[in-house]
């Protein structure tokens, strides 16, 4: 059964930070991996998804790298801002199926 | 397009009473699914569709029904409500399932209260 965790479960740091948040998987058999953000009381962002044959993506201040062999993905944040403040989460979809698993994610916070 | 829309936001129930939450999509996918977030947890996998008349299981349904009987709607119902089913249910879409270059697309939410 594939489980996804996210170490730490919350994060404060100070604006301009360059920040990397981690989540790991035991089953390395995905089809592909997400990031998405979360804001209080509001549904889930997508913010970069990157297929299994893929290495990194990058949206703006934002790069997530995968890698599959190790079941482990990194999500960089440079030059944090408080904007940036929410909370982060991880999802793997594999081993067959259509289906996303999550992680618990990662509370973000960034303090001007 | 609205994209993904849910109603209502919040909802009180008390114990033993049944419930349907709406899920609406405009964005002609295929793939619909309904997940549940509990405080401090991750979102798990209620029930999901991968086309219109066809539905399955996914890692929580006990409790729970969905029916697909268009491309555009995907009802989740609750029909005797118990505490345990308090949580923030969160509908999404997608147009083509694991093999999409395109990510999942989420509702706001729903937010419900059974005492």
């Amino acid at each position: 059964k594939q489980e996804v965790t996210q170490i730490p479960a919350a994060l404060s740091v100070p604006e301009g930070e360059n920040l990397v948040l981690n989540c790991s998987f035991t089953d390395s058999a995905i089809y592909n991996l997400q990031w998405f953000r979360q804001d209080p009381g509001k549904g889930l962002t997508s913010l970069l998804l990157i297929q299994s044959s893929q290495r990194e993506q990058t949206s703006g201040r934002l790069n997530a790298s995968l890698d599959k062999s190790s079941g482990r993905s990194t999500l960089y944040i440079a030059a944090s801002q408080p904007g940036d403040s929410a909370t982060y989460l991880c999802a793997v979809t594999g081993g067959g199926s259509e289906k996303l698993v999550f992680g618990k994610g990662m509370k973000l916070t960034v303090n001007p | 397009n609205a994209g993904v829309t849910q109603t209502p936001k919040f909802r009180i129930l008390k114990i033993g009473q049944s419930m349907t939450l709406q899920c609406t999509q405009d964005m002609n996918h295929n793939y619909m699914y309904w997940y549940r977030q509990d405080p401090g947890m991750g979102l798990k996998l209620i029930y999901y569709s991968v086309g219109a008349g066809i539905t399955d299981k996914g890692e929580v349904p006990n409790g729970y029904n969905v029916s697909r009987s268009t491309t555009e709607d995907f009802p989740l119902r609750l029909e005797l409500a118990a505490p345990s089913q308090t949580s923030v249910y969160f509908c999404a879409s997608t147009p083509r399932g694991r093999d999409s270059q395109e990510t999942q697309y989420f509702g706001p939410g729903t937010r419900l209260l059974v005492l």
